[in-house]
């Protein structure tokens, strides 16, 4: 199976900072990288799609990069709602795997 | 309105068995790949399984092959999670998701379904 490694697991972070969580495949998985969050009580909701697509109503400051083993999730100017955590997952392989999350909380 | 409803989730005592079904409604069903994913409250995602649109094809995480059986009905617009000879580590909250296709990312979750596997 493709593991992938978030780091950081856990980010202290204020209101207007700039925020970037990381995620580190076992292998490549070409551009096959997607970004979730995913707020207490609720469902994981979609944000980044093939490594840089964002997803249709997700704010224009998430963005993601990357390609082949390592990629990265930005955040330009943090919101209140905005902290939650962040799972990376690769849906390159047959089965899918998620990172181990990143919960980002409020400095 | 994209919707998905899962179900079927409640205690279960190890060894036994349990289905999970989840309703699709408000797109072309039969048009997606459907996945399970559950999590443990308080811990990560897992990813368990899927199922291709005409459920000619499956796949499963290592943890549950050989015990848990995805299948769907898209006449129905229903998918399902047949659970057998479950243990404590199967205790989780199992969401159904949907993709495009294979390599597609989930881009509607449902809201989940409790499983307790416990004596």
């Amino acid at each position: 199976d493709i593991q992938m490694t978030q780091s950081p697991s856990s980010l202290s972070a204020s209101v207007g900072d700039r925020v970037t969580i990381t995620c580190r495949a076992s292998q490549s998985i070409n551009f096959y990288l997607n970004w979730y969050q995913q707020k207490p009580g609720k469902a994981p909701n979609l944000l980044i799609y093939t490594a840089s697509n964002l997803q249709s109503g997700v704010p224009s400051r998430f963005s993601g990069s990357g390609s082949g083993t390592d990629f990265t999730l930005t955040i330009s100017s943090l919101q209140p709602e905005d902290f939650a955590t962040y799972y990376c997952q690769q849906s390159y392989s047959t089965l899918y795997t998620f990172g181990q999350g990143t919960k980002l909380e409020i400095k | 309105e994209v919707q998905l409803v899962e179900s079927g989730g409640g205690l279960v005592q190890p060894g036994g068995s349990l289905r999970l079904s989840c309703a699709a409604s408000g797109f072309t069903f039969s048009g997606y790949w459907m996945h399970w994913v559950r999590q443990v409250p308080g811990k990560g995602l897992v990813w368990v399984s899927r199922i291709n649109s005409d459920g000619s094809s499956t796949s499963y995480a290592d943890s549950v092959k050989g015990r848990f059986t995805i299948s769907r009905d898209n006449a129905k617009n229903t998918l399902y999670l047949q659970m057998n000879s479950l243990r404590a580590e199967d205790t989780a909250l199992y969401y159904c998701a949907r993709s495009l296709s294979s390599r597609s990312s989930n881009d509607y979750w449902g809201q989940g379904t409790l499983v307790t596997v416990s004596s």
